[in-house]
């Protein structure tokens, strides 16, 4: 893999599902993942930095996962609420710091 | 901490005008970045400071785009003879002076219309 890949693009799911997004990146020469949430007309909003490998991370109902030997880090909702609805994007940083994210996963949670 | 802030939030421009955009950083943060976002895809670095040092430019960023952060505190972002093609979200971000572990934290945006 060259680039930060996500999947799905898109995504809706019903009000309290529980959901689930993959990022896939480059194993080499990796220093640390982010995920970030955006909303419309809003700024992204950091979710989590994760470095190493087994990381998991959690915010509430938002989890998130790491392996960096496979070169993937997961992204779960549980119980999904209308108010999740957003771009879901993913970002990996080298050693320079400069994030290289992916296209992202846009959630909609139908009320 | 007001968060980092950018100014317009909005620009309609006409082709071959020069636009500036400026990001006042959250204080105290020595790293100071610029993305930029075209529909579909995922934000695209350009350029980024430590403190009042251009440290990198990516090769997205050409010559009629220019960078300042005089005095290591705002920043702004120019670009001379915009074409159809800048038209695009440009995104500030600023962070601690890098550690791994470090958060980047963004503002809402400057959109630009060329047309």
């Amino acid at each position: 893999i060259l680039n930060v890949e996500q999947s799905p693009q898109s995504l809706h799911v019903q009000e309290g599902d529980s959901t689930n997004f993959t990022c896939s990146f480059p194993s080499s020469n990796f220093y640390a993942l982010h995920w970030y949430r955006w909303e419309t007309a809003k700024s992204p909003e950091a979710l989590f930095v994760m470095t190493l490998n087994g990381d998991e991370k959690k915010k509430g109902r938002i989890s998130a996962t790491l392996n960096t030997k496979e070169g993937y880090s997961y992204l779960y909702i549980k119980g999904s609420q209308p108010e999740d609805s957003a771009t879901y994007l993913c970002a990996r940083t080298t050693g320079a710091n400069n994030l290289f994210f992916g296209t992202g996963t846009r959630l909609t949670v139908i009320p | 901490d007001t968060g980092v802030s950018q100014d317009p939030r909005h620009k309609i421009t006409k082709r071959g005008q020069n636009v500036t955009f400026r990001c006042d950083p959250i204080s105290e943060h020595n790293r100071l970045y610029w993305y930029r976002q075209t529909l579909g895809q995922g934000p695209e670095f350009l350029t980024y400071f430590q403190n009042e040092a251009q440290l990198e430019k990516s090769r997205l960023l050409s010559d009629r785009f220019s960078a300042e952060r005089p005095k290591g505190s705002f920043s702004t972002l120019e670009i001379q003879r915009t074409e159809q093609g800048d038209s695009a979200m440009y995104l500030c971000a600023s962070s601690l002076t890098y550690e791994a572990g470090n958060t980047i934290y963004f503002g809402e945006g400057s959109w630009l219309t060329v047309v």
